[in-house]
């Protein structure tokens, strides 16, 4: 079984600082992987969605990469800003039609 | 409305009650989706409907029961529940189709408290 796991759990850094989340998965066998944030009591915003076959996806501040081989991703976020503060998640989808998450990474930008 | 909009936001029942969540997407996708979120946990996925098809049970005890009557709405029966049942539950679209190329959606959630 597909298992996702992001370090750190949680992260405070100043405004203006790049930061990196990490996400590992131990199944390299996936179709893809999502980047999503969550603010509290709320649902999912999707963030960046990465093929199989693609090795980043950027937009904006943000730019997620994938080594597929490693099971490993990371969500770069340059200049943070405090309205990044949420919890960020990862997802794969396996090779079925299954969506495994991690526990996500509590994100503070302090002004 | 756009995107996807779950009802009721709160609900707070007994173990004894029968209460249904409902979601509601109008981006014109065919898959739609619930999780369950509690405190500590990953996301756990809990059921798949494609084009109105149930396509994943995930060892859900049938005390949650689904019901998708047409691609833009899906609902989630409760009945019997436990004090554990407690969490957030989301649900979700996709546009179906073409794997590995979806993205998600989801809806603010349903906070649920089982006394």
């Amino acid at each position: 079984k597909q298992e996702v796991t992001q370090i750190p759990a949680a992260l405070s850094v100043p405004e203006g600082e790049n930061l990196v989340l990490n996400c590992s998965f131990t199944d390299s066998a996936i179709y893809n992987l999502q980047w999503f944030r969550q603010d509290p009591g709320k649902g999912l915003t999707s963030l960046l969605l990465i093929q199989s076959s693609q090795r980043e996806q950027t937009s904006g501040r943000l730019n997620a990469s994938l080594d597929k081989s490693s099971g490993r991703s990371t969500l770069y976020i340059a200049a943070s800003q405090p309205g990044d503060s949420a919890t960020y998640l990862c997802a794969v989808r396996d090779t079925g039609n299954q969506f495994y998450f991690g526990t996500g990474t509590s994100l503070t930008v302090i002004p | 409305e756009t995107g996807v909009t779950q009802t009721p936001r709160h609900l707070v029942m007994g173990m004894t009650n029968k209460k249904s969540l409902k979601c509601e997407q109008h981006l014109g996708h065919n898959a739609m989706y619930w999780y369950k979120q509690s405190a500590k946990k990953p996301l756990e996925l809990m059921f798949v409907y494609n084009f109105k098809e149930q396509t994943e049970n995930n060892s859900v005890p049938s005390r949650f029961s689904p019901e998708c009557p047409n691609s833009s709405h899906l609902f989630l029966h409760l009945h019997t529940l436990q004090p554990e049942d407690s969490a957030l539950y989301l649900c979700a679209s996709s546009p179906g189709g073409l794997a590995g190329r979806e993205t998600q959606y989801f809806g603010p959630g349903t906070r649920l408290l089982v006394l």
